[in-house]
C-alpha cells in the first residue's frame, strides 16, 4: 500500500546512545517532515525538507539531525539520546510545502523511550 | 506565533448523537486547515482539508466549516457511532508571511458509548 512507512515502531535507548529513525514514502512527495508528539504539547515540528538535498529546522530541532539524499527517504538521527527525547515521532509528507487540496500523509509513528 | 485551541478536551456521548468539535486559531493568515483523526497508539488519518478560500467540506457523516476571519473551525459528526471514538486533531497551515508550517491543537478525545 502506498503511504509513509516508519521504522522501528518501538525503541528503547539508553542515555547517550545514538540511533536513526527511518521514514520512507512511495508517493513521490517533495515535502517531508518530522514531528514529535508529547502530552500537553501537541505535535511540534522538528525538521522538514522541501526536496532532495534541502532541509531546514522546525520548532524543536535541537538534538536531531536530518538529511535528504533521495526523494523517498528522510531519516531522523538522534546523536546522543536524552530522556527529554522520550516521545512519539511522526513522519509526514505532502506533494509540496503548499499542500493545496492534498494535505499531509502521516506515518504510524515511532514510540521512543530514553532511559 | 500561531496558537490552536480545541474545545472540549474530552467528550463522551451516547451512540447516535450529533456532535460538534471546536477549533480556534489566533492568526487568521492561514493557507488551509486540516482535521485529523488519531486512534490510540496509531498515526494520524486525514479527514477533511479546507482551503482558506472555502467555507466548508463534507465527507460522509463529517462536515467541517471554516470562518477564517473569526479564527474558528468546527467539525460536525452526524449520527455518531462507537467506531468514531478517537482523538480529533485540528491543524492550520500558515501563509508564507506568517510561517508555512502546520500548527496543531492538542485535540479532542471523543468517546461514543454503545
Amino acid at each position: 500500500n502506498a503511504g509513509v512507512t516508519q521504522t522501528p515502531k518501538f525503541q528503547v535507548l539508553k542515555t547517550g546512545q545514538s540511533m536513526t529513525l527511518q521514514c520512507a514514502q512511495d508517493m513521490n512527495h517533495e515535502y517531508m517532515s518530522w514531528y514529535r508528539q508529547d502530552p500537553g504539547m501537541g505535535l511540534r515540528l522538528i525538521h522538514y525538507s522541501v526536496g532532495a538535498g534541502i532541509t531546514d529546522q522546525g520548532e524543536v530541532p535541537n538534538g536531531y539531525n536530518v538529511s535528504r539524499s533521495t526523494t523517498e527517504d528522510f531519516p531522523l538521527r538522534l546523536l546522543s539520546a536524552a530522556p527529554s527525547q522520550t516521545s512519539v515521532y511522526f513522519c509526514a509528507s505532502s506533494y509540496s510545502l503548499w499542500t493545496g487540496n492534498y494535505g499531509y500523509t502521516f506515518g504510524s509513528g515511532t514510540r521512543l523511550t530514553v532511559v | 506565533k500561531q496558537e490552536v485551541t480545541q474545545i472540549p478536551a474530552a467528550l463522551s456521548v451516547p451512540e447516535g448523537e450529533n456532535l460538534v468539535l471546536n477549533c480556534s486559531f489566533t492568526d487568521s493568515a492561514i493557507y488551509n486547515l486540516q482535521w485529523f483523526r488519531q486512534d490510540p497508539g496509531k498515526g494520524l488519518t486525514s479527514l477533511l482539508l479546507i482551503q482558506s478560500s472555502q467555507r466548508e467540506q463534507t465527507s460522509g457523516r463529517l462536515n467541517a466549516s471554516l470562518d477564517k476571519s473569526s479564527g474558528r473551525s468546527t467539525l460536525y459528526i452526524a449520527a455518531s457511532q462507537p467506531g468514531d471514538s478517537a482523538t480529533y486533531l485540528c491543524a492550520v497551515q500558515g501563509e508564507e508571511t506568517s510561517g508555512s508550517r502546520l500548527t496543531f491543537g492538542e485535540g479532542t478525545q471523543l468517546t461514543v458509548n454503545p
